[in-house]
């Protein structure tokens, strides 16, 4: 069975940073990425970063830019994405998932996500 | 960055009907790289369709997908209680991997 599970949410101050992390485990892709992506409360779901399983490859969506950085250690299956910088509008849920093809059939995999709070 | 909008933005219907979902992309999907999810309140999102028209590993036969380079549909053949969410396409193809906005489909 697949699991998913992030952690590292919590209150922090504008200008404040907070380190996620998402353990990912009972998946065999050869080739996979791992997503952070973003709920606001009550509002709909952003894209936020991603990056192959060898590191090879790392994406951030504009907003978070110089601020955010993923990262990953594939000896632990783990995720982490560094946010520093923080501002009012990064307030959401933040999700990691696990994207990857098996047999020619894409598989998407989701925490149930943690919740990040920055305000004074 | 590809613009994806999704109509109409809340759909009221009842159990037994057809329920048919737009996104549209602002400019052409990269092979058709379209998902869809649906995500109920409390709940991660879960994958529905990917390709734009194959259905993911579990997902009833009553979804499908269709569609290609701007115009997308998902179609929920006869609703059951449980399908009332909210769902959302994604741009799987190009960075930033945007999402529309959603659809909300409630109870009538």
């Amino acid at each position: 069975e697949v699991q998913v599970v992030e952690s590292g949410g919590g209150l922090v101050q504008p200008g404040g940073s907070l380190r996620l992390s998402c353990a990912a485990s009972g998946f065999t892709f050869s080739t996979y990425w791992m997503n952070w992506v973003r709920q606001a409360p009550g509002k709909g779901l952003e894209w936020v970063a991603n990056i192959k399983q060898d590191g090879s490859e790392i994406k951030y969506v504009d907003s978070v830019k110089g601020r955010f950085t993923i990262s990953s250690d594939n000896a632990k299956n783990s995720l982490y994405l560094q946010m520093n910088s923080l501002r009012a509008e990064d307030t959401a849920i933040y999700y990691c998932s696990v994207a990857g093809v098996s047999s020619s059939t894409l598989y998407i995999y989701w925490g149930q996500g943690t919740l990040v709070t920055v305000s004074s | 960055e590809i613009v994806l909008t999704q109509s109409p933005g809340t759909l009221s219907l009842s159990p037994g009907e057809r329920a048919t979902l737009s996104c549209r992309a602002s400019q052409s999907v990269t092979g058709n790289y379209l998902a869809w999810y649906q995500q109920k309140p409390g709940q991660a999102p879960r994958l529905l369709m990917y390709g734009a028209s194959s259905r993911a590993t579990g997902i009833p036969d009553r979804f499908s997908g269709s569609g290609s380079g701007t115009d997308f549909t998902l179609t929920i053949g006869r609703l059951e209680p449980e399908d009332f969410a909210v769902y959302y396409c994604q741009d799987y193809g190009t960075s930033p991997y945007t999402f529309g906005q959603g659809t909300k489909l409630e109870i009538k």
